[in-house]
Parts: C-alpha cells; structure tokens; sequence
C-alpha cells in the first residue's frame, strides 16, 4: 500500500525566512496531495492542495509543488510569520478520494520572533 | 467548507467500557472516515462510515472494537469498545463534501483510558 514520508519532523526558523516541508510517496497511483496544519488541541486544516495534472500550485505565501516522476511534493512557506507555527502534515490519496488519506509523520515548524 | 462538531471534545474513561463520538456536519456531505492520532503521532485512518450500510474499515481496525454508524448524510458515530489504556488517542472525524474534493476535519476527541 502508499507510504508517505515526510522530512523534517522538525524545523525552527527565523520571522522572515522561508521554510520547506519535503514529503515522498511510494504508490504512483496516487492524485490527490493535501497540506494540513494543525495547532494545538484542534483538528487538521487544510491549507492547500494539488493534484497530480498540476505541478505547482500557490496561495498567498503559500506554495505547493508536485514531481510525479520522483514521487515528492514540497510545501513552500514564504515569509514566516510566529502564527505559523504549529505542526504540519502531508497527504496522499491512491483512492482518488479527498478524504481518504495516507499521512506523513508530521513536522512541527516553529517561527522565532 | 462543512462546520462539523464533535462531541464529546475530551472524555476519560475507565478501561474495558466503551465511548460512543459523535460527529454532526452542518450540510450534506457525501463521505465521512473516523482517523485516530495517537499521542505525538500522524493520522491513521480507521474507516469509512457508508450511508445506510456497514462501514469499510482499514487494515488493523475490525468493526467489533471500533463499530461506527451513519444513519444519514450529515451523522455518524465511532464506537471505542471494550477501552484499554492503548486506546487513548484522539479521534477525528473527517467529511467529503462532494466526490474528489477536499477533506475537512472536526476538532477531534481527546480520549484518555485509565
């Protein structure tokens, strides 16, 4: 079945600076590749999403990219602010179903002032 | 996107009984899956509540610990039976509001077996 790995499972940076979540993923069937944040004591929210006929994707500071081929999406946080901190998971879904996810380990980002 | 509640947020429970989590949508949604994050851990996936017939479970999980109902297109409930400390994780639910589109999730249970 898929696998996902994801790296770093931690990462601090600096207010300002960028930061760069790599996720891999093992089952080339799979289409379908969410981001979620989640913060503590709440759910997962989803902040962005591709899938596999788009090789990019960006909303505001955020940016998703996708290469089929070497089976990796990175998540791509411009101007890091302290409110981005919290812990954030890939996905991906071999079932051409939203909802219906394997998920990275999780990276747990911390933004210093 | 879908509002959905959870109740109850967080409950402790006394080992070998059983908690029944429910999950309300504000809108008809088409799909519904029950993930467990155990603690400091990722999402695992548990089942798939199907409307008016039995839930598809995933590997590890078996409908007589973990049965989950979902009488209609905006319910469902997941069922911890029998609870051992092992059990203590949090419980997400999670909804499709249309086919092949995103996921949203509730704010989770936090349940805690002593």
């Amino acid at each position: 079945g898929e696998n996902v790995e994801q790296h770093p499972s931690t990462l601090s940076v600096q207010e300002g600076d960028s930061a760069v979540i790599k996720c891999t993923y093992s089952d080339s069937a799979s289409n379908y590749f969410p981001w979620y944040k989640q913060e503590l004591g709440k759910g997962p929210q989803l902040i962005i999403d591709i899938r596999s006929n788009v090789g990019e994707k960006k909303d505001q500071r955020i940016a998703v990219t996708l290469n089929k081929t070497a089976k990796h999406f990175s998540l791509h946080i411009t101007e890091t602010q302290p409110e981005d901190s919290a812990v954030y998971f890939c996905a991906a879904s071999p079932y051409n179903q939203g909802g219906k996810l394997i998920f990275g380990q999780g990276t747990e980002l911390s933004v210093k002032p | 996107s879908a509002v959905i509640s959870q109740k109850p947020s967080r409950d402790i429970c006394q080992r070998g009984t059983s908690l029944t989590i429910q999950c309300q949508v504000d809108s008809q949604v088409t799909m519904m899956f029950w993930y467990r994050q155990q603690p400091g851990q990722s999402l695992t996936l548990i089942a798939t509540a199907n409307q008016g017939s039995e839930a598809t479970y995933e590997s590890g999980f078996v409908i007589d610990k973990f049965p989950i109902s979902r009488p209609n297109l905006t319910f469902s409930t997941l069922t911890v039976s029998n609870m051992s400390p092992e059990d203590s994780s949090i419980y997400l639910c999670s909804v499709e509001a249309d086919p092949l589109t995103e996921a949203f999730f509730g704010q989770g249970t936090r349940l805690t077996v002593v």
